[in-house]
Formats: C-alpha cells, sequence, structure tokens
C-alpha cells in the first residue's frame, strides 16, 4: 500500500530564512507526487506537481521541489520564506494509471514564520 | 478563489441528527470528492462521482451518503451523528477521473454537540 510521510509535525522559521519540507513517500509503481498548501480557513491550493522529466520541479509562490527516487523523497523548498507563507503543507503521491480516488495525502507540516 | 463552493461553512448540531452539506463544482469540473479532515484522522477521502455516478469508494460510513445531481452539484448526508463525526468537510473538483490537480473548496466545519 502507498503512504507518505512527513516527518515534521510543526516548523517555525524566519522571515527571510530559506525553508525546506520532507517527504518520504512508498510507492510500489512510478509516483505522481503533490504538494499542496492550506491557509488558515482556507481550502488546500496545488503548489506543483511531479510526474516525471526533470526531477526539480517549479511551482508557484515560489516554491520548487526535488524527486530523489533513491531516497523516495519530494521534499519542497523555498529559498526565502515570507510572513504570508505560514500555512499548513501537504505532500501527496498517486499513480496516473490510477484517479485521484488512489491519492494519498501526508498528514501535513504546519509552518510558523517568525519577524 | 477555487471556483469550488461549499455550504454551509460552519454548522453546529447534536448527537443523532443528520445534516447534508452542499458542493458546486468548478465550471467545467466533472468529478467531485468529498474528503474528511479531523485532527487524529488527517485528510481521508470518503467518496467520488463523476458526471452523476459514484466512480470510488474510500473510508466513509455507512450513515453517509452522497450523491451529484444532472448539474454536476453534489451532496454529502451525514446521519445519526456522533461527536466523533465533528471534522471539517471539503469538497474538491477535478476536471476528470484521472489524477491530477483537485480543486477544493473552503469546507465546511461540522461541530456535533
Amino acid at each position: 500500500a502507498q503512504s507518505v510521510t512527513q516527518p515534521d509535525i510543526h516548523i517555525t522559521v524566519s522571515e527571510g530564512a530559506s525553508l525546506e519540507l520532507r517527504c518520504n513517500y512508498s510507492y510500489g509503481a512510478t509516483p505522481y507526487l503533490f504538494w499542496y498548501v492550506q491557509s488558515p480557513g482556507q481550502g488546500l491550493q496545488l503548489l506543483l506537481k511531479y510526474f516525471s522529466g526533470d526531477t526539480l520541479v517549479q511551482g508557484i509562490k515560489g516554491f520548487e521541489a526535488e524527486f530523489k527516487r533513491s531516497q523516495s523523497s519530494f521534499n519542497l523548498r523555498k529559498p526565502s520564506v515570507h510572513w504570508s507563507d505560514a500555512a499548513e503543507y501537504f505532500c501527496a503521491v498517486g499513480a496516473l494509471r490510477f484517479g485521484n480516488e488512489k491519492l494519498t495525502f501526508g498528514t501535513g507540516t504546519r509552518l510558523t514564520i517568525i519577524p | 478563489d477555487s471556483g469550488v463552493t461549499q455550504t454551509p461553512k460552519h454548522l453546529i448540531t447534536a448527537t443523532g441528527q443528520r445534516v447534508t452539506l452542499r458542493c458546486s463544482p468548478r465550471s467545467g469540473d466533472l468529478s467531485v470528492y468529498w474528503y474528511q479532515q479531523s485532527l487524529d484522522q488527517g485528510l481521508q477521502f470518503l467518496i467520488q462521482y463523476y458526471n452523476g455516478e459514484e466512480r470510488a469508494k474510500g473510508n466513509i460510513l455507512e450513515r453517509f451518503s452522497a450523491q451529484q445531481f444532472p448539474d454536476l452539484h453534489s451532496e454529502l448526508n451525514l446521519s445519526s451523528l456522533e461527536l466523533g463525526d465533528s471534522a471539517l468537510y471539503f469538497c474538491a473538483s477535478s476536471l476528470d477521473r484521472g489524477a491530477g490537480e483537485l480543486f477544493f473548496g473552503e469546507g465546511s466545519r461540522l461541530t456535533v454537540l
């Protein structure tokens, strides 16, 4: 069965500092990977996704993620965070041969930004 | 704004009661998904409809049911409510049945007292 692990429940970083959120997955086939962000009181919004090709993918709001097959990881990064990045971040794994009903979400990482 | 509309945003009710949550998908999207988000279970997939027909079931209780109408809006019915049903219920939509971007509504927060 597929699974997603986000080992950090809560991360605090200073505004302007760099950020890396970890995501490890377990999947028997070629994974289709996503990062979603949930701002307070909002639904989830897609930041970026990876299926194939360049293992470094760019997303919205200045985020990027790198797929590392050997490490089964898909970590999210941002070089300089802004106060508006405070939110909850979810990694998800699926497969193109299945639909979204097979998408598995991680438990999320809450990001706090301090001045 | 994702284009997905959910009502009501907040709902408080008592145990044993029945509620209906409504979702209007993004214009043109044929698939509607329902998720439950709680602190202890995280984001759990409940059920998916595609163009009016049920396509997939996840961890949905028998007390819960859903349907998608000809205009593609969907309703999630929760009955015989228990305290543990208190959660945030999200609707999401996508263009088709395959894997791809999901567009989420802002959710309906259900509190069962």
